[in-house]
């Protein structure tokens, strides 16, 4: 089983429509992220939490807001869609405490998501 | 000014070459410097981390020039494989008050081998 994953995988909606990304993890990991990319644009920082009651903007935060309801857990929303938040999302982890893999972001699968 | 940038390319170079990308950053005191790799519709994986001294990994060696701010990636004997979107990404301090970090990641440059 994939230790990061994403629901849904793949949404097409309409503007307007809230719209909740929901990420989950069995790693462990104490820090969270969600991202967007966009052809040329790469990857860019929405929000991040470093742990529960720890949420912090990104680069891009406006038109999102992020819930960090457990360890596990890590939801994003687009509380009214609008056609420029057609992107794929990412969801990520990173375990600063670990020895090995400082800073290493773990990649859940991403869900690409149009607004039509 | 893009706190990492990164060459979009593409680069597309035979099999068995040897092609180098560069990746800049903006923030001296970053710390930690990574390469992902990403193929296709899926999602980004370390592909290798860059220290001070730089290092190796089989076909692949990562090098960091701090003085200059840039870290590198050389791919040699390069294989059809290798084709992907690279991603450079750099380990940026969140305050100089806090040893909390965040990652900033380029956008990517895009490699493609030809047989």
């Amino acid at each position: 089983d994939a230790d990061v994953t994403q629901t849904p995988r793949n949404r097409i909606t309409k503007t307007g429509k809230r719209i909740m990304l929901e990420c989950s993890q069995t790693k462990g990991h104490d820090r969270m992220y969600w991202y967007r990319q966009d052809p040329g644009l790469g990857l860019r920082l929405i929000y991040y939490s470093f742990d529960v009651k720890d949420i912090n903007k990104g680069e891009i935060s406006d038109g999102y807001s992020v819930s960090r309801q457990a360890q596990a857990k890590f939801s994003l929303s687009l509380e009214s869609a609008i056609p420029n938040q057609t992107a794929l999302y990412f969801c990520a982890t990173s375990d600063p405490r670990s020895r090995t893999s400082y800073n290493e972001q773990f990649f859940g699968p991403g869900t690409r998501l149009t607004v039509l | 000014r893009k706190e990492v940038e990164q060459d979009p390319g593409p680069f597309n170079v035979p099999e068995g070459a040897t092609v180098a990308f560069n990746c800049t950053y903006s923030n001296s005191a970053s710390q930690s410097f990574f390469w992902y790799r990403q193929d296709c519709r899926k999602e980004p994986k370390l592909l290798m981390s860059v220290y001070s001294s730089g290092n190796e990994d089989g076909r692949f060696t990562a090098q960091l020039n701090r003085a200059s701010q840039y870290i590198s990636l050389l791919i040699r004997d390069s294989k059809l494989s290798d084709s992907a979107t690279y991603l450079c990404a750099v380990n940026v301090q969140r305050s100089p008050y806090s040893s909390a970090s965040k990652i900033i990641f380029g956008s990517g440059t895009r490699l493609s081998i030809r047989p």
